[in-house]
């Protein structure tokens, strides 16, 4: 049972503009999400997180959306980069409990 | 300060035989975890560490076994590797208090034939 999902594997947006990745999930007690990047040959690495009793959290071009009544959270990427193009996994954790990661979304930002 | 480090970075094993994966992490983090990420599948938890003597299960623990004898290691056995056991595994670390962020290792990737 995936607790966290990214149902989309890819996405390609263009330089310059907003690149948004999702992340849905299904447990009403995860109370802190967090987004992870990774290039290729490296391990992940934190990015940005939100706090359950928040709905937004901004951290310069990167910005988390919590929607907890639809159990969805967003990272929105503004203007997106070149090197932003890595894989983006979402992860979600239970009162400091263990990390639970969706499978990933590969972000390719073209010139 | 180098972080969180692995070794080996890459290791095919035939079926039947043992390794031992190493991670070593120089940030004084009480918690460490080994991850393995199957091919277009998220990270999935085999083990991890609240400090230095303690260990507990994850997800998929079954074919592993860990030790942590100091606060700086945390090797990963593989017993008897199986196919299934082919995959990338990543070693990481985090603070007292800020358990979700972790910091990862390179990996390794293991392939076993």
């Amino acid at each position: 049972d995936q607790q966290v999902k990214q149902n989309s594997p890819s996405l390609s947006v263009q330089e310059g503009r907003i690149s948004i990745l999702n992340c849905d999930y299904t447990n009403s007690m995860f109370d802190y999400f967090l987004w992870y990047k990774k290039y290729p040959a490296e391990g992940p690495t934190f990015l940005i997180s939100i706090s359950s009793i928040k709905d937004k959290n901004e951290d310069g071009r990167f910005t988390v959306f919590l929607n907890k009544s639809a159990k969805h959270l967003s990272l929105h990427i503004v203007p997106s980069q070149p090197g932003d193009s890595a894989v983006y996994f979402c992860a979600a954790s239970e009162g400091a409990d263990k990390l639970i990661f969706g499978t990933g979304t590969r972000l390719q930002v073209f010139p | 300060n180098a972080g969180v480090t692995q070794t080996p970075k890459f290791r095919i094993l035939k079926i039947g035989q043992s390794m031992t994966l190493q991670c070593t992490q120089d940030m004084n983090h009480n918690y460490m975890y080994w991850y393995r990420q199957d091919p277009g599948m998220g990270l999935k938890l085999i083990y991890y560490s609240v400090g230095a003597g303690i260990t507990d299960k994850g997800e998929v623990p079954n074919g592993y076994n860990v030790s942590r004898s100091t606060t700086e290691d945390f090797p990963l056995r593989l017993e008897l590797a199986a196919p299934s056991q082919t995959s990338v595994y990543f070693c990481a670390s985090s603070r007292d208090g800020e358990q979700e962020t972790q910091y990862f290792g390179p990996g390794t990737r293991l392939l076993v034939l």
